[in-house]
C-alpha cells in the first residue's frame, strides 16, 4: 500500500515569492492534516480536513497561507508571499479515523526562504 | 491549553544499555497518548497508542507505559538502528493532537 506522498521534497525560493506544496493521502483516509515542523521542534497543526471540509484551520496564518482539498483526496498548501520565517518542513498526514491520533505522515517538503 | 514536555532532549547510550524516555503532559480530557519515531529527513512514524493509566504496549525493544501525568518509553538492549528522535503527543477533548519537542536518541555501537 502506498504511503502519503508529498512534493516537492525540497524548495528554495526568494522571500516574497509564492510556493505550493502537494499531498496525496493514503487511499481511503478521509482525514488529512498539514503540519509545520521547525528544526528541533515537534509538528504543529496548520489545518485539518475531513473530506473536503476544513474542520480546524485556527492555526493557519490566513493572510499568507491557503489550502484546498478538492474532491476530498489530494490537497495543496500555498504560501504567498513567503517570508524568511516560513523556512521549515511542511508535513502532510492522513488518518483513517476522524479525530484520532494515529497519523500516517509523508516525508515532508523542506522549504528554504532566502 | 494542552502541553507536552519531553526529557531528556538528547540521550546517548551504548549498544545494549537500557534506558527510559519521559513524556509529561497536561491535557483536558485525554483521549489518547501517542508515541512516534522520526528519522532524519523523514516524517514521524506511529509506534503506540495508550488510552488509560496503567496501560502498557510493547514492540520489539520498546515498551510504552502511561500514568495520569506522564508516559515512559522504555528501551531495552538498544541497537544502533534504534537511533532516532522519539516524539510524544496527546489528543485532548478538543480533538487536537499536541506534540512534544522530542528526545533525540543515539545508540553507539
Amino acid at each position: 500500500e502506498a504511503g502519503v506522498v508529498q512534493s516537492p521534497r525540497y524548495k528554495i525560493i526568494e522571500k516574497k515569492q509564492p510556493v505550493a506544496f502537494w499531498c496525496n493521502p493514503i487511499s481511503g483516509h478521509n482525514t488529512l492534516y498539514w503540519y509545520l515542523q521547525n528544526l528541533g521542534q515537534g509538528p504543529e497543526l496548520l489545518i485539518r480536513y475531513e473530506n473536503e471540509e476544513a474542520v480546524d484551520d485556527s492555526q493557519l496564518p490566513k493572510d499568507r497561507f491557503s489550502a484546498e482539498r478538492l474532491k476530498g483526496v489530494d490537497s495543496t498548501l500555498k504560501i504567498q508571499p513567503a517570508e524568511l520565517g516560513d523556512s521549515a518542513v511542511y508535513l502532510c498526514a492522513s488518518s483513517l479515523r476522524q479525530g484520532g491520533g494515529e497519523l500516517f505522515f509523508g516525508e515532508g517538503s523542506r522549504l528554504t526562504v532566502l | 491549553e494542552d502541553q507536552v514536555t519531553q526529557s531528556p532532549e538528547a540521550l546517548r547510550l551504548q549498544e545494549g544499555e537500557s534506558s527510559s524516555l519521559n513524556c509529561s503532559y497536561t491535557v483536558s480530557g485525554l483521549r489518547g497518548l501517542f508515541w512516534y519515531r522520526q528519522d532524519p529527513g523523514k516524517g514521524p512514524e506511529f509506534l503506540f497508542t495508550l488510552y488509560s493509566a496503567g496501560e502498557e504496549k510493547e514492540k520489539e525493544r520498546l515498551k510504552a507505559t502511561l500514568t495520569k501525568k506522564e508516559s515512559f518509553l522504555h528501551i531495552t538492549a538498544p541497537k544502533p538502528e534504534d537511533s532516532a528522535t522519539y516524539l510524544c503527543a496527546v489528543l485532548g477533548g478538543n480533538e487536537k493532537l499536541t506534540f512534544g519537542t522530542g528526545t533525540r536518541l543515539t545508540i553507539i555501537p
